[in-house]
C-alpha cells in the first residue's frame, strides 16, 4: 500500500541531544500528523499541522508543515530516555473520499542512551 | 474514561482458520477504523465505519470483513488466514467521519498465524 517516506530509518543518540527527522510524499497533503508508538502500544498523536508553513510545538517537540505541502519535519530538543520509540508521520489519503483514512510513514526508530 | 479497548491482546491461529477481533471505541465516538501493522512498517488502513455504515475500505482482499454494532463497537473478521496476515491489528476511534483526524488508537491485537 501507499506509504510516506521517512528518514532517517533509525537514530541512536545520547541523552540531551537534539533530534531531527522528516517525512516526504509524492502527493500534496493538507494535513500532517506526527505519532509516537511505544512497544506493544498503539500510536499516540503528538502534533497536528493544518497549514503550509505552519510551525507547531508540543513541549520539547516542534513540527513543521513544509511549504510545498509534500513534506513535514519533526524536531525533538534535549532528548530524554522516555523519547525512545518509533515516530510516524501520517496524513489523510488524497484519495480517501468520504473517509478520513490515514496514510502512515515508514517510521523512524529513536533510541536514546542515558 | 476508558480508552479504546481491543480484545484479545494476543492470538495464535493456524493457516486456513478464521479469526474475529473486537474493538470498543471511546464513549461518544461514532467512528471506528481498523489498521494492520506488519512488523517494521507503518499501519495500513483496512476499514472505516461511521454510524454502523462502511465509509471506506483499504486495499485488502475480501477475506477481510468488518461490522459496527448499534453501540458503536466493532468486529474485524479475517477468513482463510495466511501466514502474511500475522500483524498487529489496531482499532482507532474518533468522534465522526469527514475531516476528523482526532483518532485515538487502541493497544492492538497481536495476531500470529502459524
Amino acid at each position: 500500500g501507499q506509504q510516506l517516506n521517512q528518514s532517517p530509518q533509525s537514530m541512536f543518540i545520547q541523552e540531551g541531544e537534539d533530534v531531527s527527522m522528516n517525512c516526504t510524499s509524492s502527493s500534496i497533503f493538507n494535513t500532517w500528523l506526527w505519532y509516537k508508538q511505544d512497544p506493544g502500544e498503539g500510536p499516540v498523536l503528538l502534533i497536528a499541522l493544518y497549514k503550509a508553513g505552519e510551525l507547531t510545538s508540543n513541549g520539547r517537540l516542534t513540527a513543521q508543515f513544509g511549504i510545498t505541502r509534500k513534506d513535514s519535519f519533526l524536531n525533538i530538543s534535549a532528548s530524554i530516555p522516555s523519547d525512545v520509540g518509533i515516530y510516524f508521520c501520517a496524513g489523510p489519503s488524497p484519495y480517501g473520499g468520504a473517509t478520513n483514512k490515514l496514510i502512515f510513514g515508514t517510521g523512524t526508530l529513536l533510541a536514546v542512551q542515558p | 474514561d476508558a480508552g479504546v479497548t481491543q480484545s484479545p491482546t494476543h492470538l495464535i491461529k493456524t493457516r486456513g482458520q478464521q479469526v474475529t477481533l473486537r474493538c470498543s471505541p471511546i464513549s461518544g465516538h461514532k467512528s471506528v477504523s481498523w489498521y494492520q501493522q506488519v512488523l517494521g512498517q507503518g499501519p495500513q488502513f483496512i476499514f472505516q465505519y461511521y454510524e454502523k455504515e462502511e465509509r471506506g475500505r483499504g486495499n485488502f482482499p475480501d477475506r477481510f470483513s468488518a461490522r459496527q454494532f448499534p453501540n458503536y463497537s466493532s468486529e474485524l473478521n479475517v477468513n482463510a488466514l495466511l501466514l502474511g496476515d500475522s500483524a498487529l491489528y489496531l482499532c482507532a476511534s474518533s468522534l465522526g467521519g469527514g475531516q476528523d483526524y482526532g483518532y485515538t488508537f487502541g493497544s492492538g491485537t497481536r495476531l500470529t498465524v502459524v
